[in-house]
């Protein structure tokens, strides 16, 4: 079956410092990636997602490339602020697999001190 | 509005007692999705639907638990003899299709159950 792992937080970091948080996937087919945020008091918010290998998601600073040949799918920021507090789930989706292709990661919860 | 409502925004009820959480999804997206959310334990599954079709309540933990869709919009996640186990955030998403990158989920801020 499908599975995503990703670090375990919680992952603290001063302003300004660079961020990675680690995900890697198992899956039968050829699953579109993302990465999703949840801020606190909230529900999750798509954040990037890739659809082919070698794709790069970004969005508000954040990046992350479709590796197929090491099943990851890192997310990265070169300079964190205070309000990128916040946990991050990775997931995988397969085209058509309803909600069994849906799969989430545990979450990783990211703090970043001024 | 134009996200995924969910109510109440937070319950507390007492051990034993039944309760209902209630989702509006994204008007004209025909998958819903509901979600446990456990402290330190990711997003766990629990049902799914999709248009018409029979909904896949492969994630449910128990026969206690129990999910409708009326007219393929509002959704209700019923818990009957609440215990305190059940304390979790139970959040609802909705999406236009299901599967791929076209159709990501739009989550509501989640219903917050606390069982005393």
């Amino acid at each position: 079956g499908n599975s995503v792992t990703q670090m375990e937080g919680p992952v603290t970091l001063s302003e300004e410092a660079f961020l990675t948080i680690n995900c890697t996937y198992t899956a039968t087919g050829y699953p579109s990636l993302f990465w999703y945020v949840q801020y606190p008091g909230e529900g999750l918010q798509l954040l990037l997602k890739a659809t082919k290998a070698d794709d790069k998601g970004s969005n508000k600073g954040f990046e992350a490339t479709y590796r197929k040949e090491t099943t990851s799918f890192h997310l990265e920021k070169g300079s964190v602020q205070v309000s990128d507090s916040a946990v991050y789930f990775c997931a995988l989706n397969e085209a058509g697999g309803g909600a069994d292709g849906l799969t989430f990661g545990k979450g990783t919860h990211l703090i970043i001190q001024p | 509005g134009a996200g995924v409502s969910q109510s109440p925004s937070n319950k507390v009820t007492e051990k034993g007692k039944d309760v209902e959480l209630r989702c509006d999804p994204i008007s004209g997206h025909t998958a819903l999705y509901w979600y446990r959310q456990s402290l330190g334990q990711g997003l766990e599954f629990l049902i799914y639907f999709q248009g018409n079709s029979a909904p896949d309540k492969s994630g449910l933990p128990s026969d206690r638990f129990s999910a409708e869709r009326t007219g393929g919009s509002v959704s209700t996640l019923t818990i009957q003899r609440t215990q305190q186990e059940d304390s979790a955030v139970y959040l609802c998403a909705s999406s236009l299709v299901t599967g791929g990158a076209n159709s990501p989920l739009h989550f509501g801020n989640g219903t917050r159950l606390t069982v005393t």
